[in-house]
């Protein structure tokens, strides 16, 4: 098992600029979440989904969007980048609500 | 909304010195896990309390859930460079489905 996998490990975005963050898992969990973390502020949940085609907001879910068409892909979409969007971005997905949740090795992004 | 502080921010230890680090919520959790992010890592889960008061040992660990349900702590013994990394911990409220994360600890370990 590979586990969660996230790509691109690293990326640099110019302001305005769209792009994906891939994530994939093959646990066959259905609960897989997006989080972003910045110096001193720990793990901020960005978005969630609890299955395949169901999906929820988190703490900081402006300016992203995720879909959830397959119980392995939990794909995170940056509409507009901007440089407060600058940070690592964690996937990670759980087979229940109430386990324990595996990460993805993270992606690093600028936006400059 | 649920909020989840961890405190101290940093802890600068002394190799073989035991130092805790604390965790409060603003709400009442359903359960709270822990998780260790090594440098340039990503978070792994170390455990899940559930229970009011419950206490779990693993090596030199030990991990406490207060009897409100409000907050934990992580004890760590006789501290080895290998404990060096930051210390997460993350809560679900009522609702279930949000795993809110603390700002962690950070731990340093001076040989």
């Amino acid at each position: 098992n590979a586990g969660v996998t996230q790509t691109p490990k690293f990326q640099v975005l110019k302001t305005g600029q769209s792009m994906t963050l891939q994530c994939a898992q093959d646990m066959n969990h259905e609960y897989m979440s997006w989080y972003r973390q910045d110096p001193g502020m720990g793990l901020r949940l960005i978005h969630y989904s609890v299955g395949a085609g169901i999906t929820d907001q988190g703490e900081v879910p402006n300016g992203y969007n995720v879909s959830r068409s397959t119980t392995e892909d939990f794909p995170l979409r940056l509409l507009s980048a901007a440089p407060s969007q600058t940070s690592v971005y964690f996937c990670a997905s759980s087979y229940s609500w109430n386990t324990e949740a595996f990460f993805g090795q993270g992606t690093r992004l600028t936006v400059v | 909304g649920q909020q989840v502080m961890q405190i101290p921010q940093y802890q600068h230890v002394q190799e073989g010195e035991d130092f805790t680090t604390y965790c409060n919520s603003s709400t009442t959790l359903s359960n709270i896990q822990w998780y260790k992010q090594r440098p340039g890592g990503h978070p792994v889960f170390l455990i899940q309390l559930v229970k009011s008061g419950e206490v779990k040992k693993q090596k030199r660990l030990t991990f406490q859930f207060g009897e409100a349900k409000k907050n934990s702590s992580l004890h760590i013994t006789a501290t080895q460079t290998t404990d060096v990394g930051t210390y997460f911990c993350a809560g679900r409220g009522a609702a279930g489905n949000k795993l809110t994360f603390g700002g962690g600890t950070r731990v340093l370990v001076k040989p």
